[in-house]
């Protein structure tokens, strides 16, 4: 079966710090992966996705970046946090919608920027 | 592009109530869309989907949601609500096709139930 795995869960970070949160996919090969951010009554922010290897599309212009070392690896990064980087980043996976019905998502990771 | 307007921040509802929980969409077809719901501290479980065909659709946990294209809406409805149920809601829309399968999220309504 198909399962994501995202940590660390919990991670608080002083401004100015770098930044690397991993997510991994099992069971599935040649995946879309996603990155979102949820800020309190903002709902779910699209950051990035990825449709292969080394592709990566950004949504929004902002002080993180993304990566995909291998298929079923996605890594958020950021050089120099800011307290606007404060918030709650899941990961997600798809194949296609009609066969997979959506996306998973990872359990996500709190980001405390102080 | 796609979005998704969820009218509502903040619902209460008393055990046992029914509940609508409001979603509407714009998008020039007819796209792909979604429930999830989500825990405290937790990430996103699916709900229901609606790719086409029937309008009225059937989820997890007794929800259903309608599919009214002349207004653009995909409410979701439960005859009856749980105490277990208070957490937070959120519809999506996708564009169908393409290789991509972005999801656009709406702001999310945070159910609470009372006893």
């Amino acid at each position: 079966s198909q399962t994501i795995h995202q940590w660390p869960a919990t991670l608080v970070q002083p401004v100015g710090s770098p930044l690397s949160l991993e997510c991994t996919v099992e069971g599935t090969s040649n995946p879309n992966l996603y990155w979102y951010r949820q800020a309190a009554g903002r709902g779910l922010q699209l950051l990035f996705y990825s449709v292969g290897i080394g592709q990566i599309s950004s949504e929004v212009p902002q002080n993180l970046s993304a990566s995909r070392p291998q298929d079923r690896q996605f890594i958020l990064s950021s050089k120099k946090l800011l307290l606007s980087d404060s918030g709650f980043y899941l990961c997600a996976w798809s194949v296609e919608f009609r066969r997979y019905y959506g996306y998973t998502f990872g359990s996500g990771t709190r980001l405390t920027v102080v | 592009a796609q979005s998704v307007t969820q009218p509502d921040i903040h619902i209460t509802v008393s055990e046992g109530a029914s509940l609508e929980l409001r979603c509407n969409y714009s998008y020039g077809a007819t796209p792909y869309l979604f429930w999830y719901v989500q825990s405290p501290g937790q990430g996103l479980q699916l709900l229901l989907k609606y790719f086409s065909g029937d309008t009225l659709v059937q989820g997890i946990k007794g929800f259903e949601a309608e599919f009214k294209r002349s207004q653009s809406s995909f409410n979701l409805r439960k005859p009856s609500v749980h105490w277990s149920d208070a957490a937070e809601y959120f519809c999506a829309v996708g564009a169908p096709g393409g290789a991509t399968n972005k999801l656009i999220f709406g702001t999310g309504t945070l159910l609470a139930v009372q006893p």
